[in-house]
C-alpha cells in the first residue's frame, strides 16, 4: 500500500531557528513530490520536485529530493512566527496525478 | 479571484440527510480532484476527473458518495444518508495538463461538513 510518512509530527522552535522537516515515501508509479503549507485553511503550494539532487529554493525555504533513498527534506531558515503552520508532503502518483499525503508536520514558531 | 472556489464553506446536517457540495476549478484546468481531510491528518484522495470523465475513485468512496463534472467545468460531490463519520473538510483541487508541472494542484478553501 502506498504511504507517505512525515517526521517529526510536531515541532516547536524560536524565531531565528533553522528547521528541517522530513518526508519518506513508498509509492508505486512515483511522479513527483510536493510540499504544501496549511494554515487553518486550504493547502497552499510550496514546491514540486521531480528530479533527485536538485534543490528548489524560495526565500528562506528550500527542498530537495532523493529518489534513491525515497525521501525529501524541507528546510526553513531564520524562522518567523508567520511560518507557524502544518507542512504537508504529498507524492503525485500514476497517470492521474492524484496526491498521496503524509500526516503533516505541525510547526510552531515562538517569538 | 481566479482561484478554486467551493460552496458552501460550512455545512451542518443531521445524520441521514443528503448533502451536496460544489467546486469551481481554475478556469481551463482540465483535471479536478476531491479530497477529504479529518482533524490531524493529511488530505485523502477521493476521486479524480479529467474533463467530464471520472477516471479514478478511491476505495474510501462508499456507494453513498457520488461525484459529477457534467460539462468538464464545475463539479459536485453528493453524500447520501450522511453518517457522523462523514464529518470532515472536503477539499477540491484542480490542475492542468497544459502546464509542465502537471501534478501541481491548486486547492480551494474547502467545505467543512459536520454531521450531528
Amino acid at each position: 500500500e502506498d504511504k507517505v510518512v512525515q517526521s517529526p509530527l510536531s515541532l516547536v522552535v524560536h524565531e531565528g531557528d533553522t528547521v528541517t522537516l522530513n518526508c519518506s515515501y513508498e509509492v508505486t508509479n512515483f511522479r513527483s513530490l510536493l510540499w504544501y503549507k496549511q494554515e487553518k485553511k486550504a493547502p497552499t503550494f510550496l514546491f514540486m520536485l521531480t528530479s533527485s539532487g536538485i534543490e528548489k529554493k524560495s526565500g528562506r525555504l528550500s527542498s530537495i529530493l532523493d529518489k534513491k533513498e525515497l525521501f525529501s527534506i524541507l528546510n526553513i531558515t531564520a524562522t518567523q512566527t508567520g511560518d507557524s503552520a502544518v507542512y504537508l508532503c504529498a507524492v503525485g502518483s500514476g497517470n492521474t496525478g492524484k496526491l498521496i499525503f503524509g500526516q503533516g508536520t505541525t510547526l510552531q514558531v515562538k517569538p | 479571484d481566479t482561484g478554486v472556489s467551493q460552496d458552501p464553506r460550512h455545512k451542518i446536517t443531521k445524520r441521514g440527510q443528503n448533502v451536496t457540495f460544489r467546486c469551481d476549478p481554475i478556469s481551463e484546468h482540465n483535471r479536478l480532484y476531491w479530497y477529504r481531510q479529518t482533524l490531524g491528518q493529511g488530505p485523502e484522495f477521493l476521486t479524480y476527473f479529467q474533463n467530464e470523465a471520472q477516471l479514478e475513485k478511491s476505495r474510501l468512496l462508499s456507494d453513498r458518495f457520488s461525484a459529477e463534472r457534467p460539462k468538464g467545468s464545475f463539479s459536485t460531490l453528493e453524500i447520501q444518508r450522511t453518517e457522523q463519520g462523514d464529518s470532515a473538510m472536503y477539499l477540491c483541487a484542480s490542475s492542468s495538463t497544459a502546464l509542465s508541472s502537471y501534478n501541481e494542484q491548486f486547492f480551494g478553501p474547502g467545505t467543512r461538513l459536520t454531521v450531528l
